[in-house]
């Protein structure tokens, strides 16, 4: 198993529609992260859960929501999506809150029509 | 704040040949800089990493990155380019526990 898996790769939605994108960590990490990734940006620090508590939350829409029910599994549940949310989303754990180095996921492609 | 400019959204190389791709950082602090790759259809993977060690940091698959205090500036070297180090590089910069700020990233491109 890799380290840090999400699912699904791939999704499209429409803008009215509910789905969740999950990721799992098979590191004994305990820390997650959320990022967006649009073509031509930087990426976008979302949300950081350390040891199953949200510690950042960066200004992020509330059609974004964030669940993180152990340190293994985060998720985020979308609602109400707009077309310009459409990007990469990807997920990443580190060792703790004081580490550096982040191990990041394969992501999934988010489409919204 | 820390940022990090990486000079070019695309460089192109022949296969064999020296690889150099430019990132400078804007920082308060001593930073803890890194150098993460995405293949395609794939997440980022860190490459090397330095952490106010030694200066010449050495990473995989033959990648090393030089910080350079007085220019603010971490480069990305390889000698010999493969066709396989073809990818999208991403500089990153520490902003505290946790916080990564990236760059734009440079995507590699090789040719035979």
């Amino acid at each position: 198993e890799t380290g840090v898996t999400q699912t699904p790769r791939h999704l499209v939605m429409g803008m009215t529609n509910k789905k969740s994108l999950k990721c799992e960590q098979h590191l004994g990490h305990n820390a997650m992260y959320w990022y967006k990734q649009s073509a031509k940006k930087p990426l976008e620090l979302m949300f950081v859960y350390s040891l199953e508590e949200r510690v950042e939350n960066n200004s992020v829409p509330s059609r974004f929501s964030p669940e993180c029910p152990n340190s293994s599994h985060l998720f985020l549940h979308l609602h109400t999506l707009q077309p310009e949310d459409s990007a990469l989303y990807l997920c990443a754990s580190s060792q703790d809150r004081q580490s550096y180095e982040q191990y990041f996921g394969p992501g999934t492609r988010l489409t919204v029509t | 704040a820390q940022s990090v400019t990486q000079l070019g959204s695309h460089v192109s190389v022949s296969e064999g040949a020296l690889v150099l791709l430019r990132c400078n950082y804007s920082s308060s602090v001593p930073p803890y800089l890194f150098w993460y790759v995405q293949y395609p259809n794939q997440g980022l993977q860190l490459l090397l990493k330095y952490t106010s060690a030694a200066t010449l940091v050495k990473g995989i698959n033959g990648f090393e990155a030089e910080f350079k205090k007085s220019e603010t500036s971490f480069h990305l070297t390889k000698p010999s380019a493969h066709m396989r180090d073809a990818a999208e590089y991403f500089c990153a910069v520490s902003e505290g526990f946790q916080k990564l700020v990236f760059g734009t990233g440079t995507r590699l491109l090789v040719s035979p």
